[in-house]
């Protein structure tokens, strides 16, 4: 069976373009969210994406968007890029249901983002 | 809110030597607790969970059980090699729709042989 695939997985990006980047979850998995990882603040809940909607999303600007497609692959976007968007981008899908045994999450190996 | 705290690292260990992370947490309901470990330039890594109260997660020689009346889920080993080096991560989700991992601040461990 095979993981999370996250593309690219690494990106260099000047200040004040945009950048997409995609997630493809394990089969089966509806459930998609995005973090982001950084060394001044650790890993942080961008959003989750269920069957195409949003169904939670972090405290960051609207800068940061996504959207899920009809396959449950997502794709996020991040538009006028800044410094401090630099950071290791997780995706992970999400199966089975809160308090089973199965309940859990797989992530993707992540996308290196650097703004310069 | 919820949340979860770690212990401050580095955790510097010599091979063969016992290992014990501290993670506790706060949280409404009734909480997922999971251990994910991440290797230099990787993603995250499921390493194990717990589910419910007093439930232990194991894998690879890991342990933690989850304990509702301390609020704690701390990570042990026995026996830690050289390849555990790595940084390890607490989390919790309460799911349903809030279904979002919160996570410690992590903890790096170094073993040294």
């Amino acid at each position: 069976k095979a993981g999370v695939t996250q593309t690219p997985r690494y990106l260099i990006k000047t200040r004040g373009q945009q950048v997409t980047l995609s997630c493809s979850p394990i089969s089966g998995h509806r459930s998609v969210s995005w973090y982001q990882q950084t060394p001044g603040q650790g890993l942080q809940f961008l959003f989750e994406y269920f069957s195409e909607t949003q169904r939670n999303k972090g405290n960051f600007p609207g800068r940061f968007s996504g959207r899920q497609f009809s396959n449950s692959r997502s794709e996020m976007n991040v538009s006028t890029l800044e410094l401090g968007d630099s950071a290791l981008y997780l995706c992970a899908s999400s199966w089975g249901q809160l308090g089973s045994t199965n309940y859990g999450y797989t992530f993707g190996s992540g996308t290196r983002l650097t703004v310069v | 809110g919820n949340s979860v705290t770690q212990m401050e690292g580095p955790v510097t260990l010599s091979e063969e030597a016992f290992l014990t992370i501290n993670c506790t947490y706060t949280a409404t309901g009734y909480p997922s607790l999971f251990w994910y470990v991440q290797y230099p330039g990787e993603g995250l890594q499921l390493l194990l969970k717990a589910t419910k109260a007093d439930d232990k997660g194991s894998n690879k020689g890991f342990e933690a059980t989850y304990r509702k009346e301390t609020t704690s889920f701390h990570l042990e080993k026995g026996s830690v090699q050289v390849s555990d080096s790595a940084v390890y991560f607490c989390a919790l989700t309460t799911g349903g729709a809030t279904n979002k991992l919160i996570f410690g601040t992590g903890t790096l461990l170094a073993v040294q042989p």
